[in-house]
């Protein structure tokens, strides 16, 4: 079985630029979120999506959204990028949204901001 | 301010000894607690995972053990192995309501041989 898939697996932008990533969940796990790794650090919650529906954002800006769609899989965009938006950005998918659904997280998108 | 914390960065053991890998937290409200391998070019893979209510959860050559009067817990890995050579992050959250994982800053583990 196909595991969490995420898409690209590197990018590379300049500052002001927007970004797209894309999140495919394993099958049948209806959750998904998105971390944001800097180096040096764990990962850190930005959201969560159940049932195509917002169900938890971190402390993140406005200029970072995403939406999950009828087949479950997910995309996150940062707008007017910056600097210190490189990192390497985790997606996770579980079961349910429970506590308790133990999350499983894709290789991740590094993405450079120059 | 650091909800979960990791004070070691690194840590080398020799195979076939303990490692021993250790989490604090600050949240007495978290009630469940996670650790996850991460090996390089890979994303996180879950471990083992232990509840407040108990204070030690096994599974092969791992174990957790949590304090809570210390908020503190700690991953034992018995016999360590090269293979088991990665970061380990440890995870909080709340099992009431909708929280999401907290993590810390990992911990790099070398197994020698």
């Amino acid at each position: 079985d196909a595991g969490v898939t995420q898409s690209p697996t590197h990018l590379i932008k300049t500052r002001g630029q927007q970004v797209t990533l894309r999140c495919s969940p394993i099958s049948g796990h209806k959750s998904v979120s998105w971390y944001q790794q800097v180096l040096g650090q764990g990962p850190q919650f930005i959201f969560q999506y159940y049932e195509k529906e917002e169900r938890g954002r971190g402390n993140f800006p406005d200029r970072f959204s995403a939406r999950q769609f009828p087949n479950y899989s997910s995309e996150l965009n940062v707008n007017a990028l910056l600097l210190g938006d490189s990192a390497l950005y985790l997606c996770a998918s579980s079961l349910e949204q429970g506590a308790w659904d133990i999350q499983y997280f894709g290789a991740g998108t590094r993405l450079s901001v120059l | 301010d650091q909800q979960v914390k990791q004070n070691s960065p690194s840590l080398s053991v020799q195979e076939g000894r303990i490692s021993i890998l250790n989490c604090d937290y600050t949240n007495s409200m978290f009630d469940y607690f996670l650790w996850y391998k991460k090996y390089p070019a890979e994303g996180p893979t879950f471990l083992i995972s232990i509840s407040s209510i108990k204070d030690k959860n096994e599974d092969g050559r791992f174990t957790v053990f949590l304090n809570k009067s210390a908020k503190h817990l700690s991953l034992h890995i018995v016999p360590s192995q090269p293979g088991d050579s990665a970061v380990y992050f440890c995870a909080a959250n709340l099992l009431s309501g909708n929280t999401p994982l907290v993590f810390g800053k990992g911990t790099r583990l070398s197994v020698i041989a």
